[in-house]
């Protein structure tokens, strides 16, 4: 069975500083992956999304910034963190084919920037 | 662009009661695909339920259903037999067919709907 992994849990930074959010799939290879935003009471919001290795897609723009190593890992990074960069982040993946292709989601990190 | 609206920011059910909750969504697509997630305390999203828009059938998924109306662009969800474990925070998602790479599988999400169950 496939699962994804988020680390860290939780995260309080200092503003100015930097950002490493890691998401790692097992049980699966060439997943389309995904890096959402949930803002306290609100929706999520779709932040960067992933086909393969080193291809990465922006749908906002923003401090933060998407990378893509290795098949099965995705991380979120910044080299400045804003105070408006605090939220809950979740990572997602999909299988590349078929029709359904449904996403399912990490536990997320929660991000406190003070 | 497609935009997924749930006009319920809370809906409170007793247990072992029946809670509809509603989506509408905007699109000029025909074929897509839509979903229902669950969000508890945990904030860990749990799939429930999908539903392919080229199916006249509406889904279900043991005690969860929706009613899937194409024309009014309308996709619901109705918890039967609430139980306390159901409390959370529920999302509607809309995702569009598969035409390009660029447009692979990403998810509109509404602003949710939390369900609070009584006792």
């Amino acid at each position: 069975s496939q699962t994804i992994h988020q680390w860290p849990a939780t995260l309080v930074q200092p503003v100015g500083s930097p950002l490493s959010l890691e998401c790692t799939v097992e049980g699966t290879s060439n997943p389309n992956l995904y890096w959402y935003r949930q803002a306290a009471g609100r929706g999520l919001q779709l932040l960067f999304y992933s086909v393969g290795i080193g291809q990465i897609s922006s749908e906002v723009p923003q401090n933060l910034s998407a990378s893509r190593p290795q098949d099965r890992q995705f991380i979120l990074s910044s080299k400045k963190l804003l105070l408006s960069d605090s939220g809950f982040y979740l990572c997602a993946w999909g299988r590349r084919s078929g029709s359904t292709d449904t996403q399912y989601f990490g536990p997320g990190t929660r991000l406190t920037v003070l | 662009a497609q935009t997924v609206t749930q006009s319920q920011p809370e809906m409170s059910v007793q247990e072992a009661e029946t809670v509809t909750l509603s989506c509408t969504y905007d699109t000029s697509e025909s074929d897509y695909y839509l979903f229902w997630y669950k969000q508890p305390p945990s904030r860990q999203m749990i799939l429930v339920i999908r539903q392919e828009a080229y199916k006249q059938q509406n889904a279900t998924e043991n005690r969860f259903s929706v009613n899937f109306q194409k024309a009014a662009k309308s996709f619901s969800l109705k918890i039967s037999d609430s139980q306390l474990g159901d409390a959370a925070m529920y999302f509607c998602a809309y995702r569009s067919p598969e035409l390009t790479t660029d447009s692979w599988g990403k998810l509109q999400f509404g602003a949710g709907t939390q369900v609070v169950v009584t006792p």
